[in-house]
C-alpha cells in the first residue's frame, strides 16, 4: 500500500523548542501534502508540496521532501502551545491524482 | 468563499439500524468528493470518492455505501449499522481537473457510535 507512516507517533516538546516530524511512503508520488487535526475536529491542510520540489516554507512551518529516500518533514520552529494537534502526511499518487491516502499521524504536545 | 458542511455531528445508533450521513458543498462547483472514516487515536482510511455525479468509486469492501445525486452532495449510507462501523466520519472536497492533486478541505465530521 502506498500508506505514509509518520515517526514518532507522538512528539512531547516544551513551548520555543521546534518540532520535526517525518513521513515515509511506497511509490512514486505526484505530491505530497501535510494536514493538522486538533482533537475532535476535521483536518486543515498545511502544505503541499510537488514530486519536483525539494523544501516549501510557510511562516514557521519547514517541509522537505526527498524522493530518494520517499521521505518527507515537517518542521515546525518556535513551537506555540496552540500547536498542540495531530499532523498528517498524505500522498498523491503518480498514477492516481484523484485521491490522497494519509498516514497515521503524529501526535505532538506542546507544554506551556 | 467556499464552505463545506456535515450532519449530523454526532449519532448514536444501534446495531442492525439504518444510516445516512450527509456532506454538502457550497461555494464551488465539479468538486471531488470524499468519504474518510478515522477510529479512534488513528489514520484516515479512505471509504468513497466521486469525480462527479453518480461516479462513485470505493476504496474498501464494507456494508457502507456513498451516492452523489446532486454536484455538491455526497451522502454515506447503511442498511444495517455493525459495531465496527463506529468511528468518526469526515468528508472532504478538493478541485477537480488539471494535472495533479489541489489540497483537500475538510468538513467538521461525524461521531458516530453503534451500540
Amino acid at each position: 500500500s502506498q500508506q505514509g507512516e509518520e515517526d514518532p507517533q507522538a512528539l512531547s516538546i516544551q513551548e520555543g523548542e521546534n518540532a520535526t516530524m517525518n513521513c515515509s511512503y511506497k511509490t512514486s508520488i505526484n505530491n505530497l501534502q501535510w494536514y493538522r487535526q486538533n482533537s475532535g475536529r476535521g483536518l486543515v491542510h498545511l502544505i503541499l508540496i510537488r514530486s519536483n520540489e525539494r523544501e516549501k516554507h510557510s511562516g514557521r512551518l519547514r517541509v522537505t521532501l526527498d524522493t530518494s529516500k520517499k521521505s518527507s518533514s515537517l518542521l515546525i520552529t518556535a513551537s506555540r502551545a496552540a500547536d498542540t494537534a495531530s499532523y498528517f502526511c498524505a500522498t498523491a499518487s503518480s498514477y492516481n491524482t484523484d485521491k490522497l491516502i494519509f498516514g497515521t499521524g503524529t501526535r505532538l504536545q506542546v507544554f506551556p | 468563499s467556499q464552505t463545506i458542511h456535515q450532519w449530523p455531528a454526532t449519532l448514536v445508533q444501534p446495531v442492525g439500524s439504518p444510516l445516512s450521513l450527509e456532506c454538502t458543498v457550497e461555494g464551488t462547483s465539479n468538486p471531488n468528493l470524499y468519504w474518510y472514516r478515522q477510529a479512534a487515536g488513528r489514520g484516515l482510511q479512505l471509504l468513497f470518492y466521486s469525480v462527479g455525479i453518480g461516479q462513485i468509486s470505493s476504496e474498501v469492501p464494507q456494508n457502507l455505501s456513498a451516492s452523489r445525486p446532486q454536484d455538491r452532495q455526497f451522502i454515506l449510507s447503511s442498511k444495517k449499522l455493525l459495531l465496527s462501523d463506529s468511528g468518526f466520519y469526515l468528508c472532504a472536497w478538493t478541485r477537480a481537473g488539471g494535472y495533479g492533486i489541489y489540497e483537500q478541505y475538510f468538513g467538521p465530521g461525524t461521531r458516530l457510535t453503534v451500540t
